[in-house]
């Protein structure tokens, strides 16, 4: 139980374009999902909390309007990074929180790759 | 602040020989704790999580960590490290009033045959 899937899993786009990615609780209803960015051989840094039906919360520095995120059904969230450029190339990973399962415990997803040329 | 420091960016260790990562963490509230472990271009596999109770902590793959509230600690240890745990691992804490994770930032396990 408690799988979150990612997709897709790599995706290169040209600069200027848009990207979506999809994040999906499968078995689970997710309240809230966070997204993640990760640089090479870094930590994950949050960027952004995203509770169903309301607008997400950005951690400070992250641009909300090139970073779009849409959390529309307990099972889905998506990011969408707009006019893409190189400096946005990253791995983009999700989680997945249900307090209803007992624990305040994250669910990640695998990990987008995106790669902007 | 809240944050949590990893020391070791880097350790090598031998296999079969035993483990432990170092974590320290600054948090205001009652924490609750987390082991992941990342393979490269994967996501992250929970080790384990402390919430409350027994300070040590068993996880999955034979890894456990011990809480120490005094010194702020929550040290992850195996006895016997195999080739397929070189990885990256990164601790976290967070609360429960959102849910948030702070993450370490990382260390990199190498495995030396």
């Amino acid at each position: 139980g408690a799988v979150v899937s990612q997709h897709p899993s790599r995706v290169i786009c040209k600069s200027g374009t848009s990207v979506k990615i999809e994040c999906r609780s499968l078995d689970f209803q997710a309240t809230t999902m966070f997204w993640y960015r990760q640089f090479p051989k870094q930590s994950l840094m949050l960027m952004a909390t995203s509770n169903e039906g309301s607008k997400a919360t950005y951690e400070q520095g992250v641009e909300k309007d090139k970073f779009l995120i849409n959390h529309a059904s307990l099972t889905l969230s998506t990011l969408t990074v707009t006019s893409a450029h190189p400096e946005d190339s990253s791995f983009y990973i999700c989680s997945a929180l249900s307090p209803g399962r007992g624990t305040y415990e994250q669910y990640f997803g695998p990990g987008t790759r995106l790669t902007v040329t | 602040a809240q944050s949590v420091t990893q020391p070791d960016i880097h350790i090598t260790v031998s296999e079969g020989a035993s483990l432990e990562l170092r974590c320290n963490y600054s948090y205001g509230a009652t924490p609750y704790l987390f082991w992941y472990v990342q393979s490269p271009g994967q996501g992250l596999q929970l080790l384990l999580k402390y919430f409350s109770g027994d300070t040590l902590v068993q996880g999955i793959k034979g890894f456990e960590a011990e809480f120490k509230r005094s010194q702020s600690s929550f040290n992850l240890r195996k006895p016997s490290v195999h080739w397929s745990d070189a990885a990256e691992y990164f601790c976290a804490v967070g609360g429960s009033n959102t849910g948030k994770l702070i993450f370490g930032q990382g260390t990199t396990l190498q495995v030396k045959p």
